[in-house]
């Protein structure tokens, strides 16, 4: 079954650390990009990172950079976001979402997601 | 960054009745390899966002016909032919032609009257 899992929310108080991940199955893992994409309660979609396929080129988005690591491990199948320094804006429902760079097969495969809450 | 803008952001529509969605970038979505990067998400209360429309017209497996995506350069549409009470929920468009960040737009709510 072709499927995105996550798991690793739960809630945590400002400034401390979560890592969350993200296990592919169902299709050819290795070859695909990867990005974590967050919703904050009652709002719209934001892009957090992406990780090329082999884990060469990463990106962030500017509210998590320097705070949020993005890495992956093909031969478990799992992508990972490393979220340290934790605000109480970086609570939100995080999915992850697959990216082939082809014109075709992207953001077309998503995950349940798994919730963050950041709060004291 | 491109700047997606949608409008409007709610929408109360009448079972059967038509519905449109408009999408604005702040820059032309055509990429240098000729494509245009515009997709269309549905999300359900509670679920995570599913993919209608890649490219700015082609629909994904399984989605009905009544969902059509059209446009070109900044300005782009998803229509909805005749509602259904399966349709509810909040639209996104999203550019993936100027990477990171990717961008989405605000959504668009929509309702049954």
């Amino acid at each position: 079954q072709v499927q995105l899992v996550e798991s690793g929310g739960g809630v945590v108080q400002p400034g401390t650390s979560l890592r969350l991940s993200c296990t592919a199955s169902g299709f050819a893992f290795s070859s695909f990009g990867m990005h974590w994409v967050r919703q904050a309660p009652g709002k719209g979609l934001e892009w957090v990172a992406l990780i090329w396929y082999d884990g060469s080129d990463k990106y962030y988005g500017d509210s998590v950079k320097g705070r949020f690591a993005i890495s992956r491990d093909n031969s478990k199948n799992t992508v990972y976001l490393q979220m340290d320094n934790l605000k109480a804006e970086d609570t939100a429902m995080y999915y992850c979402t697959r990216d082939l760079f082809s014109d075709v097969l992207y953001f077309d495969l998503w995950g349940r997601g798994t919730l963050v809450t950041v709060s004291s | 960054d491109v700047v997606m803008t949608q409008s409007p952001l709610s929408l109360l529509v009448t079972l059967g009745q038509p519905a449109s969605i408009s999408c604005r970038s702040s820059q032309s979505l055509v990429h240098r390899d000729g494509n245009t990067y515009l997709l269309w998400f549905h999300q359900r209360p509670g679920q995570s966002p599913r993919r209608l429309i890649y490219k700015v017209s082609n629909r994904d497996p399984g989605v009905p016909d009544r969902f059509s995506g059209s446009g070109s350069g900044t300005d782009f549409t998803l229509n909805i032919s005749g509602v259904e009470a399966e349709d509810v929920g909040v639209y996104y468009c999203m550019q993936g032609t100027h990477w990171h960040p990717w961008t989405f737009g605000q959504g668009t709510k929509v309702e049954i009257k």
